[in-house]
């Protein structure tokens, strides 16, 4: 069985805060390793995909790092705005496609 | 360049009725998935569908589920005799297709639509 975990499960943070969440997945037969932004009623977002050891994506204040020897990734938000709140998924995938998620990592940001 | 069409948005059912959901991937893409949301919990996947073809059914319940992605026309996915513990969150999501190597496929981005939200009563 493939789990995904991500930590913590949710997190309170004042504007301007910066931030960061983790996701675990199996270390083993690993392709890619996808993160989402789910805002409330919206679809998910797209945001990363990450395939190699020691990866590091960045879109705007957001940023990525990718260990897929220990297997986890961990999400960075720089200087949080209300509008980054929102659940954080990531998604592991092996050979095939199909993704495996997490929990997800909900964030609020408070002005 | 419209994203992923799902419709219902919103679908009410009575125990015993079936229930049909449609997804219209983006223009251009052949690959399309769907994944469930039960009430708190994540998004699991269930079926992944090229045209015309099932090429991964194993996160679909054995039984009343079923998926196609004909030539022409949105992929549907169908649920018959509907029970109360198949209210959920239904997504699909979309990738670009192409002679893809399964391991390929992993780092396509999947495009998702806006779900179906599915009540039985």
């Amino acid at each position: 069985i493939l789990n995904v975990e991500q930590s913590p499960q949710s997190l309170h943070v004042q504007e301007g805060d910066s931030t960061n969440f983790t996701c675990s997945f199996p270390s083993s037969n690993f392709y890619a390793l996808h993160w989402y932004r789910w805002e409330t009623a919206k679809s998910p977002e797209a945001l990363f995909v990450m395939t190699l050891n020691g990866d590091e994506k960045k879109k705007g204040r957001i940023s990525a790092t990718l260990n897929t020897k220990e297997g986890y990734s961990y999400l960075y938000i720089k200087g949080s705005q209300p509008e980054d709140s929102a659940t954080y998924l990531c998604a592991f995938s092996n050979q095939g496609g199909k993704l495996i998620f997490g929990q997800g990592t909900e964030l609020s940001v408070k002005p | 360049n419209a994203g992923v069409m799902q419709n219902p948005r919103h679908l009410v059912r009575r125990r015993g009725q079936e229930a049909r959901l449609r997804c219209s991937p983006m223009k251009g893409h052949s690959h399309v998935y769907w994944y469930r949301q039960l009430p708190e919990e994540g998004l699991k996947f269930m079926v992944y569908l090229q045209k015309e073809n099932i090429i991964d059914e194993s996160g679909m319940p054995k039984e009343r589920f079923s998926a196609e992605f004909p030539k022409e026309g949105p992929s549907i996915l169908r649920i018959q005799q509907v029970v109360r513990g198949d209210s959920a969150a239904y997504f699909c999501a979309s990738s670009p297709g192409g002679k893809l190597l399964q391991w390929e496929l992993s780092y396509n981005e999947q495009f998702f639509g806006p779900g179906t939200r599915l009540t039985v009563l």
